[in-house]
């Protein structure tokens, strides 16, 4: 069974630096990208960033640019969201989803890690 | 970039009936669409992949239509645990875009 669990969460000062986890079981992790998407409170999902699954290409959304890094861990089947210089609108619940091979659809989600960026 | 823009923002309907949703893309995404159901506190479900296709064990009530730049999810027949909000989404290789969300309530 597929199994994606993130951690990390928890409250930070604006300007403050965090690091997100998503641990990945059940399949073989190495052979699939993966993506990190939030959503702040009553608000709607964004997609935050891509990573290939051998590290080769990343992407991110131009809200993050230059302060959001996405790196994965395959010997240790782990994905990773290291977020510095937080704003108050990084305030979300952080979701990894993994990207299917085939037609590049997001089936499995981890249940979410809440980051709260608070003076 | 491209937008996802869905309506209606929320919609109230009863147990029994056919509730449709739509999403517009601002230029042709093909079929490069997905549907997900999410629930509070909830991570998103798939329903629909590739603008039409059914994951596999969602309930056939569930229907998705369209390409380029419109598209539709369809509801048969609206139940009890179908009261969520619905996201369409366009991805690519590398990143996923979402529509604002439609929220079905119990009228």
């Amino acid at each position: 069974e597929v199994q994606l669990v993130e951690s990390g969460g928890g409250l930070v000062q604006p300007g403050g630096s965090l690091r997100l986890s998503c641990a990945a079981s059940g399949f073989i992790f190495s052979s699939y990208s993966m993506n990190w998407v939030r959503q702040a409170p009553g608000k709607g999902l964004e997609w935050v960033s891509y990573i290939s699954g051998g590290s080769s290409t990343m992407y991110y959304a131009d809200s993050v640019k230059g302060r959001f890094t996405i790196s994965r861990d395959n010997a240790k089947n782990s994905l990773f969201l290291q977020m510095n210089n937080l704003r108050d609108e990084d305030t979300a619940v952080y979701y990894c989803a993994r990207r299917e091979t085939s037609d590049w659809y997001w089936l499995s989600w981890g249940p979410g890690t809440l980051v709260t960026v608070s003076s | 970039d491209i937008q996802m823009t869905q309506s209606p923002s929320t919609l109230s309907a009863s147990v029994g009936d056919r509730v449709t949703i739509t999403c517009r893309a601002s230029q042709s995404i093909s079929s490069w669409l997905a549907w997900y159901q999410q629930k509070p506190g909830k991570a998103p479900k798939l329903l629909i992949y590739k603008a039409s296709s059914l994951e596999s064990g969602v309930p056939s009530r569930f229907s998705g239509s369209g390409s380029g730049t419109e598209f539709t999810l369809t509801i048969s027949s609206l139940q009890p645990d179908d009261f969520a909000t619905y996201y369409c989404q366009h991805y690519n290789s590398y990143s996923g875009t979402f529509g604002q969300g439609t929220k079905v309530e119990i009228k």
